[in-house]
Parts: structure tokens; sequence; C-alpha cells
């Protein structure tokens, strides 16, 4: 079965960095995975996509203190010079043949 | 630039129905593929229903299979979700959102969502 396991919570403190972490369930360490942000009351926006690899392809307009990467069955979220707007909701979202799969989504706090 | 632009929540009763509509704008609408996705009150994202870019091809989560319908209209560039019988747990923001599968990219836009609230 197709899982996305995200922690539900992370903080760091305004201009640090911080990394988010997605882990693929077994058997679909392949997998790339896609990083969504949704502010508070706002739809989500598209941010990058992660492939197993590490490659990596960002949405239009983000900024590149956004990057991802990936070590086996994780995919990872780096944001830098963390800012205000950054505290948001961040979900890590796969897909297969008729099937699209959400994270729980990790609730990240800048301090 | 890309818009999508939903339209049609509402209050509704258990047991009843109710059509959404997104109205895309700023791309190519006939050659991307489109998606349903809700989020429940306080909850995560949960995607619903997915329409290929020819309409032949769609797919549903089980939660909603045979109780809603997503369709499109090439003339109108918008797509369509209609849910029936609707559960007090159908309760969410539905959001719209483009599949760019030529870009090896899924959902890479949204709109800005839904409110469909289904209490007696």
């Amino acid at each position: 079965q197709l899982v996305l396991t995200q922690s539900p919570s992370a903080s760091a403190s305004l201009g640090a960095s911080v990394r988010l972490t997605c882990t693929v369930s077994s058997g679909h360490s392949s997998y790339a995975i896609a990083w969504h942000q949704q502010q508070p009351e706002k739809g989500p926006r598209f941010l990058i996509k992660v492939n197993s690899d590490g490659s990596h392809r960002k949405g239009d307009g983000i900024p590149d203190r956004f990057s991802g990467s990936s070590s086996g069955a994780e995919r990872y979220l780096t944001i830098s010079s963390l800012q205000s707007e950054d505290e948001a909701d961040y979900y890590c979202q796969t897909w297969g043949t008729g099937i699209w799969v959400f994270g729980g989504g990790t609730k990240l706090t800048v301090l | 630039q890309v818009q999508l632009v939903e339209s049609g929540g509402g209050v509704v009763q258990p047991g009843t129905s109710l059509r959404l509509s997104c109205a895309a704008s700023g791309f190519s609408f006939s050659n991307f593929g489109m998606h349903w996705v809700r989020q429940c009150p306080g909850k995560g994202l949960e995607w619903v229903a997915f329409i290929w870019y020819d309409g032949r091809t769609k797919y549903y989560a089980d939660s909603v299979k045979g109780r809603f319908t997503i369709s499109r209209d090439y003339s109108k560039n918008t797509v369509y979700l209609e849910m029936n019988s609707l559960r007090a747990e159908d309760t969410a923001v539905y959001y719209c959102a483009r599949d760019a599968a030529a870009t090896g990219i899924s959902l890479d836009y949204w709109g800005q969502g839904a409110l469909v609230t289904v209490s007696s």
C-alpha cells in the first residue's frame, strides 16, 4: 500500500534552515514525490517535485530558498533563510496509476 | 497566468446533491488532466477524483466512488464534481488542481477552494 509518512510538526528560528522529511512506504522507494505548501486560510501551492535520485524541479516562482533531496525512501524539503511567511502546513504527495496519495502534513512554526 | 476558480459550494442536507464547478484559464485546458482534492475541517488533504485530458479516463477515491462523478466541458474550460448522497463526512473545502503529467509533475496549480457543508 502506497503511504507517505510525515512528522506532524517542526519548528525553526527566523533566518535559520529547516529540513522536512517525507517517508515513502516499503516497496515504493523509487517513487517521486511533490511538496505542497498551505499557508493559513489559503489553498495549497505546489513547491517542488523530488525524484528518488534527488533531482528536483520547482514550481513557477518558487524561491531558491526551497530545495529538495532524497535518500533511500526519504524525500526532503529544505527551506533556508526562514521567513515568517514560511510558517505553514507542508504536504508531500505522490501518485501511481489511478491513485494519488498525500502525507498527513507537517505544521512548520517559525520562531 | 494559470487560474482555477471553484464555485458552487454551500450548505446542504445529508442525502442531497451538489455540483461544484472549476473554471480554468491561462492554459490549454484540453491538454491537461484535472483533479478534485478535499480538506475536511482541521484535517489534511485527501485526493477525491481525477479526469484525464481527453475525458475518457476517470479515477475516484474509495470514499466517494459510486456517489461522486467528475466531468469536464471543453467549451467552457470547466471541470465539474457532481456529488450525490452527501454525508456529514463529506463536509470539506474542495479544491480543483491541474495535473501536469506531461512534465512529470502532478497537481502543479491549485484553486482557492469551495466550502461544502453537509448538515441537517
